[in-house]
């Protein structure tokens, strides 16, 4: 089936070290990737999305390139920060719908340290 | 700018009591959606509704009932809670088709 999977958490890094977090999928189709972000106490929010293969999605200095060979879509910043602190989610659309409806992988926490 | 509101924000309830989750989104969205987190299994769909008038069933349906009341409101039902019914709640909206969720900020609910 559908779906989609995380490195297991929690990460706890130091600031400014050089973040990566594994995604991968399995999806019939051409799905369209996402990463949402949880702040404590906070619904989700949109960080990046890419909808085709070898695009490069970003925001505030995340990035994550969908790698339709690799059935990827990591997310990496070069620099984290304290305020980075949170729990990220890769999920997935499928193609095929016509809904926004997400497959969400299961979360990873995030702790920077100062 | 409200987004997306849920109400209540906490809730506990005793085995076998109901109550219903509301749900209000002013973005003129067509589509709405309630998730559970629940640790360790991210976000699960419960049910969802396309656009006004219409509701489908996501991947964990049992056990909960949703009404979409008009385009701006979707309620969820629980009609005798059970304590795996213990989890966070998050309504959500989007537009039609694949593009970007908003969602609320959650419901905590507790079974006992």
């Amino acid at each position: 089936g559908n779906s989609v999977t995380q490195m297991e958490g929690p990460v706890t890094l130091s600031e400014e070290a050089f973040l990566t977090i594994n995604c991968t999928y399995t999806a019939t189709g051409y799905p369209s990737l996402f990463w949402y972000v949880q702040y404590p106490g906070e619904g989700l929010q949109l960080l990046l999305k890419a909808t085709k293969a070898d695009d490069k999605g970003s925001n505030k200095g995340f990035e994550a390139t969908y790698r339709k060979e690799t059935t990827s879509f990591h997310l990496e910043k070069g620099s984290v920060q304290v305020s980075d602190s949170a729990v990220y989610f890769c999920a997935l659309i499928l193609g095929s719908s016509n809904t926004g409806k997400l497959i969400f992988g299961q979360g990873t926490t995030l702790q920077v340290k100062p | 700018n409200a987004g997306v509101t849920q109400t209540p924000k906490f809730q506990v309830l005793k085995t076998g009591q109901s109550m219903t989750l509301q749900c209000a989104q002013d973005m003129n969205h067509n589509s709405m959606y309630w998730y559970r987190q629940d640790p360790g299994m991210g976000l699960r769909l419960i049910y969802y509704s396309a656009s006004e008038g219409t509701t489908d069933k996501g991947e964990v349906p049992n056990g909960y009932n949703v009404s979409r009341l008009n385009k701006r409101e979707f309620s969820l039902r629980l009609e005798s809670a059970a304590p795996s019914q213990t989890s966070v709640y998050f309504c959500a909206s989007s537009k039609t088709g694949v593009t970007e969720a908003f969602f609320g900020q959650g419901t905590r609910l507790t079974v006992v």
